[in-house]
């Protein structure tokens, strides 16, 4: 079956490490997003890549990088410049990037503790 | 950005229909308006969409009003797995990209 995987779904780490987020769909779908979510909140967009090694800042990228190497991957790194990252991160792709009908396929996130 | 409005949460008995509301009074021509829901510790699933018609789906119908500022998100018959947080999203077209913006969304409890 098809889908998006996130991994791992747990994760812990020290104040100050960077920590990277891996992200895998077999979709074969061309825009790849990165959200985050807390507690009881919404969704907030982090980056966004329409295509392969292109990517955009979607509205609180401070803190966070992104690369989208191959079509299937796009990982996110949780820098030590982020102030609060602790959070539930969620992934997610679609067919189409300018396609305001494609809905969006979502993986089950990676809930990332900073202590 | 043309924004959502939904109640915070809302109630419904087992195998009885519910009616999710959103309001949109600033959509756009070209928005499609977007349903997820979210269990809890999983990823949102997409639901159901439409533009000017109202839709139906094995999950759930969408009924869009004729001036387009609000829907509504009808469950025939709710179920306990149907408990979930709903998010009413406008899906649009621009330079920066065709992202989801999630709200808060309706937090629906189904009682047994």
């Amino acid at each position: 079956d098809g889908g998006i995987t996130q991994s791992p779904k747990y994760l812990f780490r020290k104040e100050g490490q960077n920590v990277t987020l891996s992200c895998e769909q077999n979709l074969n779908h061309d825009a790849m997003y990165w959200y985050r979510q807390d507690p009881g909140q919404g969704l907030r967009l982090i980056y966004y890549s329409q295509i392969v090694n292109d990517f955009q800042k979607g509205d609180i990228a401070e803190g966070y990088s992104v690369s989208r190497e191959k079509k299937e991957s796009f990982p996110l790194t949780v820098t030590s410049a982020q102030k609060n990252p602790t959070a539930f991160y969620l992934c997610a792709s679609s067919m189409r990037q300018g396609a305001t009908n494609s809905p969006l396929h979502f993986g089950n996130g990676t809930r990332l503790t900073v202590t | 950005d043309a924004k959502t409005t939904q109640p915070n949460s809302m109630e419904s008995n087992e195998e009885e229909p519910v009616h999710l509301p959103c309001n949109h009074s600033t959509i756009s021509g070209t928005d499609y308006i977007h349903w997820y829901r979210q269990l809890p510790s999983q990823g949102p699933e997409y639901v159901i969409h439409g533009l000017t018609s109202n839709v139906n789906n094995r999950m759930a119908s969408l009924a869009i009003a004729e001036d387009r500022k609000s829907s509504t998100l009808i469950l025939h018959r709710a179920t306990l797995r149907d408990a979930a947080v709903y998010y009413c999203i406008l899906r649009r077209p621009g330079n920066a990209g065709n992202m989801l913006t999630f709200g808060g969304g309706t937090r629906l409890m189904v009682k047994p």
